[in-house]
């Protein structure tokens, strides 16, 4: 089975651009999750889909984060204009609906680098 | 408000000898724990859960440990091997199923 996919694996941007990464879930995966993590920290949650609903979006910034899961299939996480704190790892995650353990399956991870 | 915390950053062990990483949790409601482990520019992959109605949970050279009055939980890794050098990851997990993660503890494993 095919793991979850992320692009751009790095980009290195300057503040005020604006930067998209993608993310293709495990196949059948209703949900999907795209994380934040910096340096020497744990995974933050920045939004949490279900199909192509969204669950949770308390912790996005949406002055300048966007995302969406149109199809109920991949998603797009947008920052415009991007700062320097955004220098992070985005992580995308997926998990099917019948799990219940809360295990959840990451891709690599697109490393952002805004100068 | 840091629900899941992992306060050592780092932890040295001799291979072979049993590596123990500590985590402690605020939130009560928390259902579910899990660990996970990272290599450099991998994501995160999925190592062992324990489930809050059980106080041990089992994997070859892993075991999860939880103690919910204290609300702590341990990971033991006996014996340690040179590739068990990674981050790993204490997280909960709650109704809403999104995963709280702590802070991380860099594990290396010394020859």
């Amino acid at each position: 089975e095919a793991g979850v996919a992320q692009s751009p694996r790095y980009k290195i941007i300057e503040k005020r651009q604006s930067v998209a990464f993608w993310c293709n879930p495990i196949s059948g995966h209703a949900t999907l999750y795209w994380y934040q993590q910096i340096l020497g920290q744990g995974p933050k949650l920045l939004i949490q889909f279900q199909n192509n609903g969204v669950v949770d979006d308390s912790q996005l910034p949406k002055d300048r984060f966007s995302a969406e899961r149109l199809k109920g299939v991949d998603s797009t996480l947008k920052i415009q204009p991007a700062k320097l704190e955004d220098s992070a790892v985005y992580l995308c995650a997926s998990r099917p609906v019948y799990a219940n353990t809360g295990e959840l399956f990451f891709g690599e991870g697109s490393r952002l680098t805004v100068l | 408000d840091q629900q899941v915390k992992q306060n050592s950053p780092s932890l040295s062990v001799q291979e072979g000898r049993i590596s123990i990483l500590n985590c402690d949790y605020t939130n009560s409601m928390f259902d579910y724990f899990l660990w996970y482990k990272k290599y450099p520019a991998e994501g995160p992959t999925f190592l062992i859960s324990i489930s809050s109605i059980k106080d041990k949970n089992e994997d070859g050279r892993f075991t999860v440990f939880l103690n919910k009055s204290a609300k702590h939980l341990s990971l033991h890794i006996v014996p340690s091997q040179p590739g068990d050098s990674a981050v790993y990851f204490c997280a909960a997990s709650g109704g809403a199923q999104k995963l709280v993660f702590g802070q991380g503890t860099r594990l290396t494993i010394n020859p």
